[in-house]
């Protein structure tokens, strides 16, 4: 199976601020990396597929890049509604596993 | 619009079953798989598993093999999920959501909106 790790774990930022969480995968998995954003007592919801491309309605400040095994989400400006917890997840081969999450709070 | 609709919460004891419907709509069922993924309290998110809208084929997580098995009833467009011998550590949110498909990459586009299970005896 393929693990994916996230860094950090979390984070304190403040509205404006420019946010880079990473996620590497234990093997090359290409461009197969999804973004997911949760806030509490919701379901996730997609921001990005396939490393960099932007899911439609989402904000241009998000941005994704990376192939192979290392992979970064970017928020160029931090909204107040960005305030979540992020998952990356690989969807290269069965099972289509999760990281454990980056949480970005207020700072 | 597309929505996935699951039911209410469910309290069930240590070695029984538990059902969870996911009930689809505002696209053709056939043209997209259902994932079911669980969030333990406070945690992670954990994929189990995947079946077909078009054919029923199946793909289930190594770790819950034997004891999950994913269905549908194209009739009403439902996709049912069900876990037998359950545990303590089953108690979590459970989630359907759409598999889409672009250029080859999967990832999951449309979300119930979670349906928790508890485990308690």
């Amino acid at each position: 199976d393929i693990q994916m790790t996230q860094s950090p774990s979390s984070l304190s930022a403040s509205v404006g601020d420019r946010v880079t969480i990473t996620c590497r995968a234990s093997q090359s998995i290409s461009t197969y990396v999804n973004w997911y954003q949760q806030k509490p007592g919701n379901a996730p919801a997609i921001l990005m597929f396939a490393a960099s491309r932007l899911q439609g309605g989402v904000p241009s400040r998000f941005s994704g890049s990376g192939s192979g095994t290392d992979f970064t989400l970017t928020i160029s400006s931090l909204q107040p509604e960005d305030f979540a917890t992020y998952y990356c997840q690989q969807s290269f081969s069965a099972p289509f596993d999760f990281g454990p999450g980056t949480r970005v709070d207020v700072k | 619009q597309v929505q996935l609709v699951q039911s209410g919460n469910e309290v069930k004891k240590p070695g029984a079953s538990v059902k969870v419907p996911c009930k689809v709509s505002g696209y053709s069922f056939a043209r997209y798989g259902i994932s079911w993924v669980r969030q333990t309290p406070g945690q992670g998110l954990e994929w189990m598993g995947w079946i077909s809208g078009y054919n029923g084929d199946t793909n289930y997580a190594q770790i819950l093999q034997g004891r999950v098995t994913l269905t549908t009833d194209t009739s009403t467009s439902t996709v049912y999920l069900e876990l037998r011998s359950l545990r303590s550590d089953d108690t979590a949110i459970y989630f359907c959501a759409r598999d889409s498909l672009h250029g080859g990459n999967s990832f999951l586009d449309y979300w119930g909106q979670g349906t928790l299970v508890t485990v308690s005896s």
